[in-house]
């Protein structure tokens, strides 16, 4: 199992930016996709989860409405489009596949990471 | 929203030593919690999940227990390899609100 970012960079705030990562050594299509940030210093933070075959999609509350996942299956990868960016963005951003165990109910667990890719908003 | 506290924040210890870290939720989260080793300019790497599962490829020194809401790792004589951060991690919402702790810090005495 691998997964590679890319795309992240230097931007000023208020632009966009879109992540992607791109995954190998798994039937990509059948897993449960997210991307995680972590700021410097910090825990990480999970950002989004989309599902096999994109529905559902969830968001954290701090960047509903100006981040979307997406994700195709043809070209095995998952993407993370961010818009009216801030200086807060300023992260490691990661994607991470999720897979479940069933224990007193449904565990899920961020089994494989990227290796993060940096987005740093500045003017 | 389910947080995470871990203490402590860091310790330091020494190869060989048993070292124990916690992660306390503010609600009830059964087994819900899986324990992460991160190290510089890596991203997080799985080691225990369902609070007392052992990771596939991860060695035996490492130890989790706890339901509810209070949580421990244990590393049963620490290696030099074994000096990182460690992160708990909540899942036991869905839709998604799945947080982590702030990490506990393990340096060389």
């Amino acid at each position: 199992v691998q997964l590679v970012e890319s795309g992240g960079g230097l931007v000023q705030p208020g632009k966009s930016l879109r992540l992607s990562c791109k995954a190998s050594g798994f039937t990509f299509s059948r897993y449960e996709m997210n991307w995680v940030r972590q700021a410097p210093g910090k825990g990480p933070e999970w950002l989004s989860y989309i599902a096999p075959g994109a529905d559902p999609i969830f968001y954290a509350d701090s960047v509903k409405g100006r981040f979307t996942i997406s994700r195709d299956d043809a070209k095995d990868s998952v993407y993370l489009d961010m818009s009216n960016l801030r200086a807060e963005d300023t992260a490691v951003y990661f994607c991470a596949r999720v897979t479940t165990t069933m224990v007193d109910g449904v565990i899920y667990k961020f089994d494989h990471w990227g290796q993060g890719t940096q987005v740093t908003v500045s003017s | 929203d389910i947080r995470l506290t871990q203490s402590p924040s860091s310790l330091s210890s020494s190869v060989g030593d048993r070292v124990t870290l916690t992660c306390r939720a503010n609600q009830e989260i059964n087994a819900c919690l899986n324990w992460y080793q991160q190290k510089p300019g890596r991203a997080p790497k799985l080691l225990v999940y369902a609070a007392s599962t052992l990771q596939s490829g991860v060695p035996s020194r490492f130890t989790g227990s706890g339901f509810g809401t209070d949580f421990t790792l244990t590393i049963n004589s620490l290696q030099p390899e074994d000096f990182a951060t460690y992160y708990c991690h909540q899942s036991c919402s869905f839709p998604p609100g799945w947080t982590f702790g702030q990490g506990t810090k393990v340096e060389m005495k």
